[in-house]
């Protein structure tokens, strides 16, 4: 079982280049976040989305946007990358409320 | 706004022993769930338990299980007979509404001594 899938694992921007991450659940999952780790500090929230159709902010949007392509593929993209943007990108899915929540492998991005 | 902290930034502990990490979170709500996460080396994030507020008994699985005190707002876990596959970053999480969305603490170093 793949469980959550994100691409690429690691990438290496300048700044002002833009990318995409990308992450696809085969969990049949409702419910899908992306969300940033930086170091002393927890994963923070970026976006969320949850249902297919439907994406919301989540606490640290700013600079990114996201897409719920369909019900498996949830995408967060960063149109001018800045070094600030510089972190661990995690996205997570989730079938229900009372239900945990599922991470992918996380995608390392350094921004030079 | 909820918060969640973790005011132990690394534990260590040896080998067979049991170490405890704390976590306190502020809220105005009755009805949350609360999480523990591992991550080891590998990055990955590994649920290890969970406890629902409006269940009184303390969640367990295996070796870790948890003291919930809803009065205090505070969730501790327990890990007994350490072992060296435990160490790892541990975050505690809280749900914040119906739709599933996670609040973290800045996560305690668990490193574990042979």
């Amino acid at each position: 079982n793949a469980g959550v899938t994100q691409t690429p694992k690691f990438q290496v921007l300048k700044t002002g280049q833009s990318m995409t991450l990308q992450c696809a659940q085969d969990m049949n999952h409702n419910s899908m976040y992306w969300y940033r780790q930086d170091p002393g500090m927890g994963l923070r929230l970026i976006y969320y989305s949850a249902s297919e159709g439907t994406t919301d902010k989540g606490e640290v949007p700013n600079g990114y946007n996201v897409s719920r392509l369909n019900k498996r593929e949830f995408s967060l993209r960063l149109e001018s990358a800045a070094p600030s943007q510089t972190s661990v990108y995690f996205c997570a899915s989730k079938i229900a409320s009372n239900q945990p929540q599922h991470f992918g492998d996380g995608t390392r991005l350094s921004i030079l | 706004a909820q918060t969640v902290t973790q005011s132990q930034p690394e534990m260590s502990v040896q080998e067979a022993e049991t170490v405890t990490l704390s976590c306190t979170y502020d809220t105005s709500e009755s009805d949350y769930y609360l999480f523990w996460y591992k991550q080891p080396p590998s990055r990955q994030m590994i649920l290890v338990i969970r406890q629902e507020a409006y269940k009184q008994q303390n969640a367990t699985e295996n070796r870790f299980s948890v003291n919930f005190q809803k009065a205090a707002k505070s969730f501790s876990l327990k890990i007994s007979d350490s072992q060296l596959g435990d160490a790892a970053m541990y975050f505690c999480a809280y749900k914040t509404d119906s739709w599933g969305k996670l609040q973290f603490g800045a996560g305690t170093q668990v490193v574990v001594t042979p």
